[in-house]
C-alpha cells in the first residue's frame, strides 16, 4: 500500500548512543517532515525538507540532524542520545501547495517509540 | 507565528450521542487550511477532515463535520452518532501559505475523546 514507512517501530538506547531513524514515502511527495510527540505537547516539528536537496530546522531541532537522501527518503539522526529525547517520532510527507495553492494534508508514518535510558 | 489552541484536554461522550471538540487558531495569513487528525491507540495519525479558509461552506465527512468561524478563528469538530471506534486523541492542525511557501503544519496539544458504551 502507498504511504510512509518508518523504521524501526521501537528502539531503546543508552545515553550517548547514536542512531538513525529511517523514513521512506512512495507517493512522489515533494516535502517531508520529522515530528516528535510528547504527552501534553501535541506534535512538534523537528526538521523538514520542503523539496529534495533542502532541509530546514523546525521548532525543536537541537540534538538532531537530518538527511534528505533522495525524493523518497528522509532520515533523522541522533548523534548522542539523551533521556530528553525519549519520545514518539513521526515522519510525514505532503505534495506541497501546487497550483492552485491547495494543500491536501499530510500523510504520516506509524511512528517510532524511542526510549533513552 | 501561528498558534493552535485546543482548550479541552479530555472529553467523553455516550455511544450514539453527539460531541463537539473545540479549536481556535491565530494567524495573520489569508490563505490557509485547517485539519482534524485522529490518533487511535494504534498511534497512527489519520486525517479526519480538511477545511479551506477561502470556502465559507463547512466541510463534512460522513459523521464528522466542522463549524468554521473565520472571523472568530474557530474550527470545531462535531462527531455525530459517536461510535466506540471514535475513541482517540484528536488534533487540530493548521497550515498557511505565505509568499515563498509555508511548509509547517502546526498542531494543537490534542483532546482525548472517550466514547462510553
Amino acid at each position: 500500500n502507498a504511504g510512509v514507512t518508518q523504521t524501526p517501530k521501537f528502539q531503546v538506547l543508552k545515553t550517548g548512543q547514536s542512531m538513525t531513524l529511517q523514513c521512506a514515502q512512495d507517493m512522489n511527495h515533494n516535502s517531508m517532515y520529522w515530528y516528535r510527540q510528547d504527552p501534553g505537547m501535541g506534535l512538534r516539528l523537528i526538521y523538514y525538507s520542503a523539496s529534495e536537496g533542502t532541509t530546514d530546522k523546525g521548532e525543536v531541532p537541537n540534538g538532531y540532524n537530518v538527511s534528505r537522501l533522495n525524493k523518497r527518503e528522509f532520515s533523522l539522526r541522533l548523534e548522542s542520545a539523551a533521556p530528553s529525547q525519549t519520545s514518539v517520532y513521526f515522519c510525514a510527507s505532503t505534495q506541497g501547495w501546487g497550483q492552485p495553492r491547495r494543500n491536501y494534508g499530510y500523510t504520516f508514518g506509524s511512528g517510532t517509540r524511542l526510549t533513552v535510558v | 507565528a501561528q498558534t493552535v489552541t485546543q482548550s479541552q484536554p479530555e472529553m467523553s461522550v455516550q455511544e450514539a450521542e453527539t460531541v463537539t471538540l473545540s479549536c481556535t487558531y491565530d494567524t495573520s495569513e489569508s490563505n490557509y487550511y485547517l485539519f482534524w487528525y485522529k490518533q487511535p491507540p494504534s498511534r497512527q495519525m489519520i486525517l479526519v477532515i480538511r477545511q479551506e479558509a477561502y470556502k465559507q461552506q463547512n466541510a463534512t465527512e460522513n459523521r464528522f463535520s466542522v463549524n468554521f468561524q473565520k472571523a472568530a478563528k474557530s474550527f470545531s469538530l462535531k462527531i455525530s452518532d459517536s461510535q466506540l471506534g471514535d475513541t482517540a486523541m484528536y488534533f487540530c492542525a493548521f497550515i498557511a501559505y505565505s509568499g515563498a511557501g509555508s511548509y509547517q503544519l502546526t498542531f494543537g496539544k490534542g483532546t482525548k475523546l472517550s466514547v462510553i458504551p
